[in-house]
Order: C-alpha cells, then sequence, then structure tokens
C-alpha cells in the first residue's frame, strides 16, 4: 500500500515565522503535490515536483516555496507566515511514466493555525 | 479551465439506502479519481476511473468520458460512509499532473 505521511496533523504558528511543513511517501513517486483546502475554495495546487530539485509552480504559489532534495521528501516552506495562510495543508505523489501521471496518493493533512 | 461540478452538493440518507453521486467535466481527462474525505480530513482514495466500470465492495463507479461525466454508486449506506465525496480530474490539455477538484458532496447517513 502506498503510504505518505506529514510531519504534523496539527500546528500552530505565530505571524512572521518560517514554518516548515514536511512529507514523505514510501512508493518511489516521481510526482509530489502540495494543496491546500479552504472552505468555500476546495483544493487548490500550491506547487508541485516531477524529480528531485525540480518544481513548478501551481495555481496559488504566493508566500510559499518549496524543497526537493531527495525523491522520497518533499518541503512546504511559509517564509513568513501569515494569518490568510490559516489553512488545511494536503500532501499528495503519484507515479510518473510513459509520458503520463496516474493515480495521486494523499497524506492526512497537517491543520495550521497562524495567530 | 476546466469545469468541474458535482451533483447534489448534500445529501441525507437513512442507513441501509442506496445513492448515486454525479460528476461533470466540462473537456476531455485521461485521469479522473473519487475521494472520501472523512471527519479527520485525510481523502481516501476510492476509485482511479478514467473510463469504465469498477467496483469495490459497496461501492462503485463508471466514467463516461465521451459524455464527460462519471457517477459513484454507494448501495446499503453505512454511517461510516458519511463525510465528503470529491471527484477529481486531470485535463488531457494543459495542467500537467494537477488534479482539477470539484466542490463536493456532503452525505450524511443516520442510522
Amino acid at each position: 500500500d502506498v503510504k505518505v505521511t506529514q510531519s504534523s496533523r496539527y500546528l500552530v504558528k505565530r505571524t512572521g515565522e518560517k514554518v516548515f511543513l514536511e512529507c514523505v511517501q514510501d512508493m518511489d513517486h516521481e510526482n509530489m503535490f502540495w494543496y491546500r483546502q479552504d472552505p468555500g475554495l476546495g483544493l487548490r495546487l500550491i506547487y508541485f515536483s516531477y524529480d528531485v530539485k525540480m518544481k513548478e509552480k501551481g495555481d496559488i504559489p504566493e508566500g510559499y516555496s518549496v524543497s526537493r532534495e531527495k525523491k522520497e521528501r518533499f518541503s512546504l516552506i511559509l517564509e513568513s507566515a501569515s494569518t490568510n495562510q490559516t489553512s488545511m495543508y494536503l500532501c499528495a505523489s503519484s507515479s510518473f511514466w510513459g509520458g503520463d501521471s496516474y493515480e495521486q496518493y494523499f497524506g492526512p493533512g497537517t491543520r495550521l493555525t497562524v495567530t | 479551465g476546466i469545469q468541474v461540478e458535482q451533483s447534489p452538493p448534500d445529501l441525507i440518507l437513512q442507513e441501509g439506502a442506496n445513492s448515486t453521486l454525479r460528476c461533470n467535466f466540462s473537456d476531455s481527462v485521461n485521469n479522473l479519481q473519487w475521494f472520501h474525505q472523512n471527519p479527520w480530513g485525510q481523502l481516501i482514495n476510492l476509485f482511479y476511473i478514467p473510463s469504465g466500470t469498477k467496483q469495490n465492495g459497496r461501492l462503485s463507479a463508471t466514467t463516461v468520458a465521451t459524455e464527460r461525466y462519471s457517477l459513484l454508486y454507494i448501495s446499503s449506506s453505512q454511517t461510516t460512509d458519511s463525510g465528503v465525496y470529491f471527484c477529481a480530474v486531470r485535463p488531457i490539455s494543459g495542467g500537467y499532473n494537477k488534479l482539477i477538484f470539484g466542490a463536493g458532496t456532503r452525505l450524511a447517513v443516520h442510522p
């Protein structure tokens, strides 16, 4: 079974702090993704990565950066947390071969509150 | 960009009832997934079904890609089926690997 884990289920941070959200997958997947989920706005893609050290912006990258130094690990970084970044953050991964990407699997999510 | 519409937005059932959830999408896709989001927020994979029909226990799904819709069937519903059901698609044109999610169907199953 695919397993995607996230470093924290709940996190409370102060405005201006630097925040790291970690995601690890154990299926040797090439693709990894960060989404955020907000009431009324649904799930929106922040960033994704298709290989080590490679990244692409999603729909809402402002205020975020990412790091992928190892294939199994994808980190989301909030350089200076703000209250409008209070949200549920979901990490996902999928395989990619033959020029196509496949089923995405999600981690349990991190509920981040910025005060 | 592609639009994904789910219906109904809300559904209330008595335990044991059957239901059908619908997902319409506005452009051609090469990936369609159904998820169940549990009360703790985790997205559970139900089906990866770009086309055809699949069954898993009391759940089944059908995607008719040429007509741009997918259906999720829940039979003999149980209280543990409660939560939000999402349809998500990956468009053939543009969007790279991104999944586009519908707004979800919120299901409440009462004993």
